[in-house]
């Protein structure tokens, strides 16, 4: 079993519409968990950190998160082309980060 | 505040050579992590630096080294480049202190390339 899994995708969703990228992994001692967001030849951008079981949201992200379940989820509203990208899905299993492979977003205008 | 840094952006060596690599981080930042990114492999975790000391480290194999100075800037080598050394090296800096993961930061990337 790999330590953090992602739906490879791509995942298209028409624009305005909700978004919906998941992440499981397998270590439960992990405490911090992240979403990056990395544009074709870019580096990976920090979207948001989440901690605690539950729901964080900023702006039109939203990062929810089951400890107990094992899984870390990133929902974008409205989405836009500008969102199409790879979506990383970070934990912190040993206090290093173990990143997913990555989910690639298309937003279709 | 500047963003974390990274020289050079591009560099094509041959098999057999070595390489340095540097990352200047957000200033106040203390901790730097270097990570390879392959199409095949995806992201990984190569070291940590915080304070000058290797906190973590990924498996790879000894040829990857890296070290901290006391500026938190941070240089990693590869020695005896091999093909499959072709990669984005990645370095991300964070406010992190010991026992703790915080947001990692990451520059812009060296693009190395083996022939």
């Amino acid at each position: 079993q790999k330590e953090v899994e992602q739906n490879s995708g791509p995942l298209s969703v028409p624009e305005g519409a909700i978004a919906s990228l998941n992440c499981t992994y397998s270590d439960r001692g992990s405490q911090s968990f992240f979403w990056y967001r990395q544009y074709s030849g870019k580096s990976p951008e920090l979207i948001m950190s989440i901690y605690s079981n539950g729901d964080k949201e900023d702006g039109r992200f939203t990062a929810q998160l089951n400890k107990a379940s094992q899984y870390v989820s990133l929902l974008i509203r409205d989405s836009q082309p500008s969102d199409s990208a790879t979506y990383l899905c970070a934990v912190t299993p040993r206090k290093n980060f173990v990143f997913g492979p990555g989910t690639r977003l298309s937003v279709l205008p | 505040k500047a963003g974390v840094t990274q020289t050079p952006r591009y560099l094509i060596k041959t098999r057999g050579q070595q390489v340095t690599l540097s990352c200047s981080p957000i200033s106040g930042h203390r901790s730097v992590s270097w990570y390879q990114q392959t199409p095949g492999q995806g992201l990984q975790f190569l070291f940590e630096y915080f304070s000058e000391t290797q906190r973590n480290k990924g498996n790879f194999p000894g040829r990857f080294s890296g070290r901290q100075f006391s500026n938190s800037r941070s240089e990693m080598n590869v020695s005896t480049l091999e093909l499959g050394d072709s990669a984005l090296y990645l370095c991300a800096s964070s406010t992190a202190r010991q026992g703790l993961a915080y947001e990692q930061y990451f520059g812009p990337g060296t693009r190395l390339t083996v022939t």
